[in-house]
């Protein structure tokens, strides 16, 4: 199947900084990247659509200034982090799919990030 | 509105028996079904999925689910199961208009004993 990067796998950093994760679509050509957050022993929950080109789409209660989604090309897709306090610490998890609705989505690895 | 229920938090189960995965949806009309495995450091991997047709879907692995419209369930089943199959199980809806919003349950971890 096809194969979805993140980077950094796991960062920390402190507190009122922010922190920029990368989701690549390594071999293929991801019209659509979506981002979730995943708490620990819970489900994924979906936080924006990106399509290339566009602006994000927010799920509810989402705050789109904090979590900043940029989607700049059809490989790559990018969320920013911006003032992280210890409440962003989370797993956060991209996904990739073609530009069909049916195609499969393509999970990247994720990123684990910790703000002290 | 849309939701997921895995009721298995954790499973345990000796290499080489049957595994049965529960999964209990709430929607308002046929979804489109999916199970996903999550291992640690690897992205969600889709070992099967659901549209229309065969109500039994067959999947990568040797898995299978079987999509049970008046249970509203979509259980997922190995006859034998492997040490290497020791990981998280997510099974996912998603709306037949908006696929795209794919609704996740909270998961569940198989342990596998020798």
């Amino acid at each position: 199947g096809a194969v979805v990067s993140q980077h950094p796998s796991w960062v920390i950093c402190k507190s009122g900084t922010s922190v920029k994760i990368e989701c690549r679509s390594l071999d293929f050509q991801a019209t659509t990247m979506f981002w979730y957050r995943q708490f620990p022993k819970q489900s994924l929950m979906l936080m924006a659509t990106s399509n290339e080109g566009s602006k994000a789409t927010y799920e509810q209660g989402v705050e789109k200034d904090k979590f900043l989604i940029n989607h700049a090309s059809l490989t790559l897709s990018t969320l920013t982090v911006t003032s992280a306090h210890p409440e962003d610490s989370s797993f956060y998890i991209c996904s990739a799919r073609g530009r069909q609705r049916t195609d499969t989505q393509y999970f990247g690895p994720g990123t684990r990030l910790t703000v002290l | 509105a849309q939701s997921v229920t895995q009721p298995d938090i954790h499973i345990t189960v000796s290499e080489g028996a049957s595994l049965e995965l529960r999964c209990n949806y709430s929607y308002g009309a046929t979804p489109y079904l999916f199970w996903y495995v999550q291992s640690p450091g690897q992205g969600l991997q889709l070992l099967l999925k659901y549209f229309s047709g065969d109500t039994l879907v067959q999947g990568i692995k040797g898995f299978e689910a079987e999509f049970k419209r008046s249970q509203s369930s979509f259980n997922l089943r190995k006859p034998s199961v492997h040490w290497s199959d020791a990981a998280e199980y997510f099974c996912a809806v998603g709306a037949r208009i908006d696929t795209d919003k794919l609704i996740f349950g909270t998961g569940t971890r198989l342990q596998v004993f020798p």
